[in-house]
C-alpha cells in the first residue's frame, strides 16, 4: 500500500497565499482521486476539494487543488488567507482495493 | 440533507468490545453508496477504520481487520461498528461518515459530529 506525506505545519499572513503538498509514496498520484478536508478544533472534517481539483458548493474559489505527476503529489492552494482558514488540512486518497488512505495532516496557522 | 449521529458507550474496559451505532436521517441507509468509520486519537490525524458498500461488501483497514466488523441495520436505518479486544491505543474520537451518490472516488461527503470513546479500566 502507499502513504500520503504532508508537511506537519505551515503558517502565513492574512491575505497571502499558501500551498500544502501531499506526496504519494508509491503508485501514480493520478491513479486515484485526491480529496482535501479541513478540520477546525472540535469539529468534524469538511471537504474543500474533491476529485483532485473540484470545489464543493459553498467552498470559496480561494481554494484550489491540483496534482503534479512529476513530483507524484497533490497540492492544496489557499489564496487571500483569512483567519477562518486556520485548522488542520488532510489529503485523502484510496487504493484499488477501496482502502481509504489519509495523509498525516497539516496544521495551518494564519498570523 | 443526510445527517449522521454516533451513539454508544463513552467508556470501554480493556479487552472488551467497543460498539458504536450511527443513526442516519434524511436518507435510507440501504440506498447510499457506502458508509464508514474513521477515528482520530487525541491530538493525532484521521485513521480510516472501514467501509460497507450498498452491496454488503466490507473493506477494512488492514491494521484493524482482525478486530473490526461493520454492519447495517435497515430496520433502524443505522449502521454499526464493533471493535474487539480494545486497548488504550483505541481511545479516540470515532466518526461515522458516508457517501450517498455513486461516484468514481472513494471518499466521504457526510460526517457525524464524532463520539469520544475512552478505553480504561
Amino acid at each position: 500500500n502507499f502513504i500520503l506525506t504532508q508537511p506537519h505545519s505551515v503558517s502565513e499572513s492574512p491575505g497571502k497565499t499558501v500551498t500544502i503538498s501531499c506526496t504519494r509514496s508509491s503508485g501514480r498520484i493520478g491513479s486515484n482521486y485526491v480529496q482535501w478536508f479541513h478540520q477546525r478544533p472540535g469539529s468534524s472534517p469538511t471537504t474543500v476539494i474533491y476529485d483532485d481539483d473540484q470545489r464543493p458548493s459553498g467552498v470559496p474559489d480561494r481554494f484550489s487543488g491540483s496534482i503534479d505527476s512529476s513530483s507524484n503529489s497533490a497540492s492544496l492552494t489557499i489564496s487571500g488567507l483569512k483567519t477562518e482558514d486556520e485548522g488542520d488540512y488532510y489529503c485523502q486518497s484510496y487504493d484499488d482495493s477501496n482502502h481509504v488512505i489519509f495523509g498525516g495532516g497539516t496544521q495551518l496557522t494564519v498570523l | 440533507q443526510v445527517q449522521l449521529q454516533e451513539s454508544g458507550p463513552g467508556l470501554v474496559k480493556p479487552s472488551e468490545t467497543l460498539s458504536l451505532s450511527c443513526a442516519v436521517s434524511g436518507h435510507s441507509v440501504s440506498s447510499a453508496y457506502f458508509w464508514g468509520w474513521i477515528r482520530q486519537s487525541p491530538g493525532k490525524g484521521l485513521e480510516w477504520i472501514g467501509s460497507i458498500y450498498n452491496t454488503g461488501t466490507t473493506y477494512y483497514n488492514p491494521s484493524l481487520q482482525s478486530r473490526v466488523t461493520i454492519s447495517v441495520d435497515m430496520s433502524k436505518n443505522q449502521f454499526s461498528l464493533n471493535l474487539r479486544s480494545v486497548t488504550a491505543a483505541d481511545t479516540a474520537i470515532y466518526y461515522c461518515a458516508g457517501k450517498i451518490a455513486v461516484a468514481l472516488r472513494v471518499s466521504f461527503d457526510d460526517w457525524g459530529q464524532g463520539a469520544l470513546v475512552t478505553v480504561s479500566s
